[in-house]
């Protein structure tokens, strides 16, 4: 079975540029996650879906992030513009139902660096 | 609001001896519990959890954690500790009711030497 796929792995951008990240979650899985991981720091959830619906994006800085999953399978998180602190590793997770209670499977996540 | 906290960096353990890592959280009302591991350029595994019943909890790889309700702990044990076991390991909290959310702690390197 195939894993969270997430893509790219590495981007580095000039700051003010426009940056996305891909997510392909595990086939079935309906529920989806876009953590944002600091160096030396654990996760932060930054937005969760059930199928295509943004269920708690409270945490999602609206301002310059935005994210969808059109279709309830694969999602896109879009940065514009991105500064220097958005660099950091952007984390897809995926897990079968709405509980939360069940065991997330992360991808290996995209580093974003920007200069 | 719930927060954990991972009062160690770093935990170094001889293979072959027990190992702990520790983990406190806090929450309003009660808590679900997990640990979750990562090891170099791979995704955050997940080793084990507590939601209700048993204290002790058996989670993969040969990890088990105690949960205690009085002291808000949740530490990772293994018995015998090997070298593969030498990664970043991560708690994570989530309150019962409420926020679906987990918030995880900065983690703590394990390092096993042989």
């Amino acid at each position: 079975e195939a894993g969270v796929v997430q893509s790219p792995r590495y981007k580095i951008i000039e700051k003010k540029q426009p940056v996305a990240f891909w997510c392909n979650p595990i086939s079935g899985h309906n529920t989806l996650y876009w953590y944002l991981q600091n160096l030396g720091q654990g996760p932060e959830l930054l937005i969760r879906y059930e199928n295509e619906e943004a269920v708690d994006d409270s945490q999602l800085p609206k301002d310059r992030f935005s994210a969808e999953r059109l279709k309830g399978v694969d999602s896109t998180l879009k940065i514009q513009p991105a500064e220097l602190g958005d660099s950091a590793v952007y984390l897809c997770a995926s897990s079968l139902g709405p509980s939360g209670l069940n065991e997330q499977f992360f991808g290996p996540g995209t580093r974003l660096t920007v200069l | 609001a719930q927060s954990v906290a991972q009062p160690e960096d770093q935990v170094n353990v001889a293979e072959g001896n027990p190992l702990t890592v520790k983990c406190t959280y806090s929450v309003s009302g009660n808590p679900y519990l997990f640990w979750y591991v990562q090891y170099p350029n791979r995704g955050l595994q997940f080793l084990l959890k507590y939601i209700t019943g048993d204290n002790l909890v058996k989670g993969s790889y040969g990890f088990e954690a105690e949960f205690n309700k009085s002291q808000t702990s949740f530490h990772l044990k293994k018995p015998s500790a090997l070298v593969s076991d030498s990664a970043l390991y991560f708690c994570a909290v989530r309150e019962a009711t409420g926020r679906r959310a987990l918030t995880f702690g900065s983690g703590t390197r394990l390092q096993v030497q042989p």
